[in-house]
């Protein structure tokens, strides 16, 4: 079965400061990767997602995700944050072999981004 | 193009009473989801609807019923709400079944079961 670990639930950053978010997978077959983002009181949305391909994959607004699959992570970096990128990010894992795209989500990951 | 809407936003129930909470999307997918999504526990999948006319189970699918009432509609039913039930419900809907596809997510309806 696919499961999905994300170890911290909160990270406080200040602004214009690196973050790391953390994810890891466990999954016996292929896997596509996903980092979604909710904003306060919203619904989830795609950040990026990895399919195939270049294991690096960037977002529009400057956050990128690693695909490593000797260590079966797939971590959410951005080099400098702003106040605007608090929110609660999902990663989220699914494969093929079934007949729908059932997605498994992580618990999430609270950034809190501080002036 | 509203995209994915859920109504109500809000909602109070009381032990025992039923509802049933809609969900419609205007970009023509074929697939459509409902999860809950609960503290420090994530979205968990409670229905899924791979295209126009079929259901299957997720998750955590007792409690509730669905119906995809056309290729738009998506609905979920609480028949006898319990205070376990007391989340955000969130819709989504994707363009296939495909793993490979993105989901796109609902506003949510927070619901309260006394």
């Amino acid at each position: 079965a696919q499961s999905v670990t994300q170890l911290d639930s909160q990270v406080p950053v200040f602004e214009e400061a690196p973050v790391e978010l953390r994810c890891n997978y466990s999954s016996s077959v292929s896997v596509y990767l996903f980092w979604y983002v909710q904003y306060p009181n919203q619904g989830l949305q795609l950040l990026l997602k990895y399919l195939s391909g270049s294991t690096l994959v960037k977002s529009i607004n400057g956050f990128e995700a690693e695909f490593n699959k000797s260590q079966t992570s797939f971590h959410l970096r951005k080099p400098s944050v702003h106040i605007s990128d608090t929110a609660e990010y999902f990663c989220a894992v699914s494969s093929d072999g079934g007949a729908t795209n059932k997605l498994i989500f992580g618990t999430g990951t609270l950034l809190a981004v501080q002036p | 193009n509203a995209g994915v809407t859920q109504t109500p936003k809000f909602q109070v129930l009381k032990t025992g009473q039923s509802m049933t909470l809609q969900c419609a999307q205007d970009m023509n997918h074929n697939s459509m989801y409902w999860y809950r999504q609960d503290p420090g526990m994530g979205l968990r999948l409670i229905y899924y609807s791979a295209s126009e006319g079929t259901t299957d189970k997720g998750e955590v699918p007792n409690g509730y019923n669905v119906s995809r009432l056309n290729k738009r509609e998506f609905s979920l039913r609480l028949e006898s709400a319990a205070p376990s039930q007391t989340s955000v419900y969130f819709c989504a809907s994707s363009r296939r079944g495909d793993s490979k596809e993105t989901q796109y997510f609902g506003p949510g309806t927070r619901l309260l079961v006394l």
